[in-house]
């Protein structure tokens, strides 16, 4: 079966530093992944995509994320945080089993410090 | 904007109700997603739709149903209501049944009380 776990449930940065969320994941088969961000009373946006391209994905608003296979992770990265950032961000892994239906990280929210 | 549109946004019934909830993929979009997102369970898939036929089945109780038209909007009735069941419903669509991105709509919040 397939299922993501991602490590922090909350993550704190002051503005300008890097921003690290980490996601693992657990896969019968080669998935694909994504990261979606949900900001406040706002539905989900996909960040970016990996479906076994390129290994180190770029998405949008500056961030990108690392496919390691020996380490079955794809962490979620970006140089400089900014307070537009805060909100909170779910790693998903597409069940290939037929239905392609995504399965969802608890979240990590991320806030950004001035 | 997703392109997918959920009516209506919120919502406010009481418990043993039943309310539909509807969704409108975006264009060209055959795949149907619905999910629901609680505090305690985070968000949890519940049941897909491809091309108007039930491909795949989560979490979803047996008072909650979901079906897709020919025009490939949806609806997902949810009946006999209880105070758990509030939640956040999302639907999302994709292109096909397979690992592409899904878009997701700005969900419905519902409130039984």
């Amino acid at each position: 079966a397939q299922s993501v776990t991602q490590l922090d449930s909350h993550v704190s940065v002051s503005e300008g530093t890097p921003v690290l969320l980490r996601c693992n994941y657990s896969s019968s088969y080669s998935p694909s992944l994504f990261w979606y961000v949900q900001h406040p009373n706002k539905g989900l946006q996909l960040l970016l995509k990996y479906t076994s391209a390129a290994t180190l994905v770029k998405g949008i608003n500056g961030f990108e994320a690392e496919f390691k296979k020996s380490e079955t992770s794809f962490h979620l990265t970006k140089p400089s945080a900014h307070m537009s950032d805060a909100a909170e961000y779910f790693c998903v892994v597409s069940d290939p089993s037929g239905t392609y239906k995504y399965i969802f990280g608890t979240g990590t929210r991320l806030k950004v410090l001035a | 904007d997703s392109g997918v549109t959920q009516t209506p946004k919120h919502l406010i019934t009481a418990t043993g109700q039943r309310v539909t909830l509807r969704c409108s993929p975006r264009s060209g979009d055959l795949s149907v997603y619905w999910y629901q997102q609680s505090l305690d369970q985070g968000l949890q898939f519940l049941i897909q739709y491809y091309n108007g036929e039930e491909r795949a089945k989560g979490n979803i109780l047996e008072r909650f149903s979901a079906q897709q038209f020919p025009d490939l909007h949806s609806e997902l009735n949810l009946s006999s209501l209880e105070l758990g069941d509030s939640a956040l419903y999302f639907c999302a669509s994709s292109k096909t049944g397979g690992p592409a991105e899904a878009f997701f709509g700005q969900g419905t919040r519902l409130t039984v009380v």
